[in-house]
């Protein structure tokens, strides 16, 4: 069965960087397309990027000077990274797989406030 | 960016009831939509890809349709475990973009 586990620090201070990782057991990430969503506070959902089988990826253009995404097939994991971050990044992020465009496997989530 | 206008924001329903969910694309997304379920404390399930294909394991009172550019998601016959935030989700063109979100809950 495929599952992903998101982890990272739950509090980050504004203009530092956000970093999570997402763990894959069950499946190959050198397979398929892995993402990022995330959901804001009062529930919008906002598609943040993904990386691709071929290690080639894609962003938001809200988020594209900000983000990065990168894997580690060795570990079957991705990586989320988003610079200098505001109030406005809190919110809960997820990772999940790609199926045909639609996003069939979620990891459970992880919560992260930015606060000083 | 294609929006994608949800409605109703929330609802209230009876057990056994019909229940109809709508998004609204702004322009025409060809079939490329789905459907998904946040059940409290949970993370988001596929529940419809494709504007009317089930996924595995989703129950058939489930059913997903199309009119022109307004896609809707419809419960029959709805259930206690049917309870949470349901999402359309556009996949014609980047960015794929989310509605606001429908929060289903019982009368």
């Amino acid at each position: 069965e495929v599952q992903l586990q998101e982890s990272g620090p739950g509090l980050v201070k504004p203009s530092q960087s956000l970093s999570l990782t997402c763990s894959v057991t069950g499946y190959s990430i050198t397979s398929n397309y892995w993402g990022w969503i995330r959901k804001f506070p009062g529930n919008k959902m906002e598609w943040m990027g993904y990386i691709s089988y071929s290690d080639s990826t894609d962003y938001n253009p809200f988020l594209k000077s900000r983000i990065s995404i990168i894997r580690d097939t060795s570990k079957n994991q991705f990586f989320l990274q988003l610079n200098s971050v505001t109030t406005e990044d809190t919110a809960t992020y997820y990772c999940a797989r790609y199926y045909s465009s639609y996003f069939d496997y979620w990891g459970q989530g992880v919560m992260v406030t930015v606060s000083s | 960016d294609i929006q994608m206008t949800q409605s109703p924001a929330s609802l209230s329903a009876s057990l056994e009831e019909i229940v109809t969910i709508t998004c609204q694309a702004s322009q025409d997304i060809s079939n490329w939509l789905a459907w998904y379920q946040q059940k409290p404390g949970k993370s988001p399930q596929l529940l419809i890809y494709g504007a009317t294909s089930l996924a595995d394991g989703v129950p058939s009172r489930f059913s997903g349709s199309r009119s022109g550019t307004q896609y809707s998601l419809t419960i029959t016959r709805l259930q206690v475990e049917d309870i949470g935030i349901y999402y359309c989700q556009q996949a014609s063109s980047g960015p794929w973009t989310f509605g606001g979100g429908t929060k289903l809950e019982l009368k």
